[in-house]
């Protein structure tokens, strides 16, 4: 089956790291995406990874285990815009699917 | 460019009416996506087009929903007869390749009554 894993809400204070988890488990596997999503709003690209390993894109990073089935999110020094929900994604084989998983809602506080 | 554009943006309408969804690709895109979300299921993908063809439509829930897609320009999803467990955010989404990201539109917000 396919099946996309990650914590439904997380909290957190601004200036502060914050790692949001994705497990993930699809028939055939050709990367990993990560969305951000504002109330309201479309989904907007934040990341993809294929290979293992980090990908660091300003405050933002993903990394990526294929074997372990396991891609995170990271955030540093948080600001009160990154409040959203963030989708994790994968692509299966032949990329015509991007399975969703169903968001981790990220609050931040001052 | 302008981006993914859907219209309407905003629908309401009665149980048992056509609906029909609007949305135009960003330029030069061969792929198409129709998606689904709510807060039940989250996001999931309708129907797959590559090249103005359906290539994956596993996803349309039933024979009241069909998609067509006449040019590399112009897509529609339509619901016949709308049922109010229809009620979602419609999202079209446009890609460039197989690995590269997909683009969202704004999305319609439809209402079944």
């Amino acid at each position: 089956g396919q099946n996309i894993d990650q914590p439904t809400e997380m909290t957190a204070t601004e200036g502060a790291i914050v790692q949001i988890n994705c497990t993930y488990q699809t028939s055939g596997f050709n990367g990993l995406f990560w969305y951000q999503q504002h109330a309201g709003e479309a989904p907007t690209f934040l990341s993809y990874n294929v290979l293992d390993g980090l990908e660091e894109k300003g405050r933002f990073s993903s990394f990526l285990s294929r074997s372990k089935g396991y891609s995170y999110l990271l955030l540093k020094e948080l600001q009160m815009k990154d409040s959203a929900s963030y989708l994790c994604a994968a692509l299966n084989q032949a990329g015509t699917a991007l399975i969703f998983g169903k968001g981790t809602t990220l609050s931040v506080s001052s | 460019d302008a981006g993914v554009i859907q219209s309407p943006r905003h629908e309401v309408t009665e149980m048992g009416q056509e609906v029909t969804l609007r949305c135009k690709p960003i330029s030069g895109h061969n792929s198409l996506f129709w998606y689904r979300q709510t807060m039940m299921r989250g996001l999931e993908l309708l129907i797959y087009f590559n090249n103005n063809v359906p290539i994956d439509d596993s996803g349309m829930p039933e024979d009241r929903f069909s998609a067509k897609m006449p040019n590399a320009s112009f897509s529609t999803l339509k619901i016949q007869p709308s049922e109010p467990r229809d009620s979602a955010v419609y999202f079209c989404a446009s890609r460039l390749a197989v690995v590269y990201e997909q683009y969202f539109g704004p999305g319609t917000r439809l209402t079944v009554t």
